[in-house]
């Protein structure tokens, strides 16, 4: 069965400081796997997608990673805003499928 | 529109009632998705819609979930018979293309209360 596990659960940080969640996933055979920030009342915003020969890709200071051999996944954080408050989703889709499996998310609190 | 929209933002129903959602999809994009996202869950496929193309309802829970899209543009999400278990988010995304769903656009969502 596909799952895709995500730690820690919650997280608070001070702002400025730097931060780092965690993806598990056994999707398999693996497409793609993509970081998602969902603030309050909102809709999920994609931040990144790799593929399977990507191992790093970053927008502003996000900054995801990925080792396909061990199937987990990082976004690090840095330098972290208030505005960053918010949960955070890893999504990792099979290959030949449109259906992808969610994270249950990792919600992020930046305290002043 | 810029973006994918969907209505009502909120909805309260009584148990029993049935509801419709919306969703408008970006213009253009042939796959369109609901998802359900539960309290402390993550999110849960309900139906994908690929251009004219017979929808994969394998995630649908019940038969009183069901979803139309017209003319390939605008998606209803209609519960018969609201149970308290179906509130949630309602979540629509879409999509340029069917496969691989690269880049997923989502809406704003639906919070559905069903007392």
């Amino acid at each position: 069965k596909n799952q895709v596990e995500q730690s820690p659960q919650s997280l608070i940080i001070l702002e400025g400081k730097n931060c780092t969640l965690q993806c598990n996933y056994t999707v398999s055979p693996f497409s793609n796997l993509r970081w998602y920030k969902q603030d309050t009342g909102r809709g999920p915003v994609s931040l990144t997608i790799m593929t399977f020969s990507e191992n790093t890709k970053s927008n502003g200071r996000y900054t995801a990673t990925l080792d396909a051999d061990t199937k987990q996944s990082s976004l690090h954080i840095t330098a972290s805003q208030l505005s960053d408050s918010a949960s955070y989703i890893c999504v990792v889709s099979p290959q030949g499928s449109y259906i992808p499996t969610f994270g249950r998310g990792t919600s992020l609190i930046v305290h002043p | 529109g810029a973006g994918v929209s969907q209505s009502p933002s909120n909805k309260v129903t009584e148990k029993g009632k049935d509801v419709e959602l919306r969703c408008d999809p970006i213009s253009g994009h042939t796959a369109l998705y609901w998802y359900r996202q539960s309290l402390g869950q993550g999110l849960e496929f309900l139906i994908y819609f690929q251009g004219n193309s017979a929808p994969d309802k394998s995630g649908l829970p019940s038969d009183r979930f069901s979803a139309e899209r017209t003319g390939g543009s605008v998606s209803t999400l209609t519960i018969q018979r609201t149970q308290q278990e179906d509130s949630a988010v309602y979540l629509c995304a879409s999509s340029p293309s069917g496969g691989a769903p690269v880049g997923q656009y989502f809406g704003p969502g639906t919070r559905l209360l069903v007392l």
